[in-house]
């Protein structure tokens, strides 16, 4: 098992509200990664961390910011949750970015209704 | 343009047969090729990785992939189904030429193995 750690695992809120996706890793990875996961399946890589204080946006546009004052801890913020933010959320950490493997949490099942 | 394609959206095999699940790849230069599953309600497990040498390379669970260069494919194959084998299964790659570190990831295959 992975030492990786989301929290909530599902959050059911209503529109406007302020979310904050908590993620830890107890593995001392520098890498760390938030994916948005479709219904469907499909992966979007939403922001991405080399260390502390580095904070980098993915492929896919997200109004939600990331922070690493820590690194062991990469949380996800929504400022105003809308529906179309219902998605799956994956963090995930990784030792090195050209041939390490990511680590994944168990994920975070928000619904925004 | 950097792609990996998952043919295949589901694959049903019987228990106890062989199974494959099909990945390709195009990118530039050589790949970093990865393989991951995700069961149910959960975040995604890594299985194995090619990053040099052997072509045939062996992971969690029983699973194996074999990496063929004049293909550009990475399928990953297992010798006998468990219906535990049941889930989505993810092929990801990394081109190791340039600079650009992003990980392109296929679609997914959802694998249904019958009792």
């Amino acid at each position: 098992e992975a030492d990786i750690y989301q929290t909530p695992r599902y959050l059911v809120i209503g529109t406007g509200k302020k979310i904050t996706l908590e993620c830890s890793q107890t593995m001392g990875h520098d890498k760390m990664y938030w994916y948005q996961q479709d219904p469907g399946m499909e992966l979007h890589l939403i922001h991405y961390s080399y260390g502390v204080n580095s904070t980098e946006k993915g492929d896919l546009s997200s109004e939600s910011t990331v922070s690493r004052i820590r690194t062991e801890h990469f949380p996800l913020t929504l400022e105003s949750a809308r529906p179309s933010h219902t998605s799956q959320y994956l963090c995930a950490s990784s030792e090195n970015d050209w041939t390490g493997e990511l680590f994944f949490g168990e994920g975070s099942r928000l619904t925004v209704l | 343009a950097q792609s990996v394609a998952q043919p295949e959206d589901q694959v049903n095999v019987a228990e106890g047969n062989p199974l494959t699940v099909k990945c390709t790849y195009s990118v530039s230069g050589n790949p970093y090729l990865f393989w991951y599953v995700q069961y149910p309600n959960r975040g995604l497990q890594f299985l194995l990785k090619y990053i040099t040498g052997d072509n045939l390379v062996k992971g969690s669970y029983g699973f194996e992939a074999e990496f063929n260069k004049s293909q550009t494919s990475f399928h990953l194959k297992k010798p006998s189904a468990l219906v535990s084998d049941s889930a989505l299964y993810f092929c990801a790659v990394r081109d190791r030429s340039g600079n650009n570190r992003k990980l392109i990831w296929g679609l997914g295959t959802s694998l249904a193995v019958n009792p």
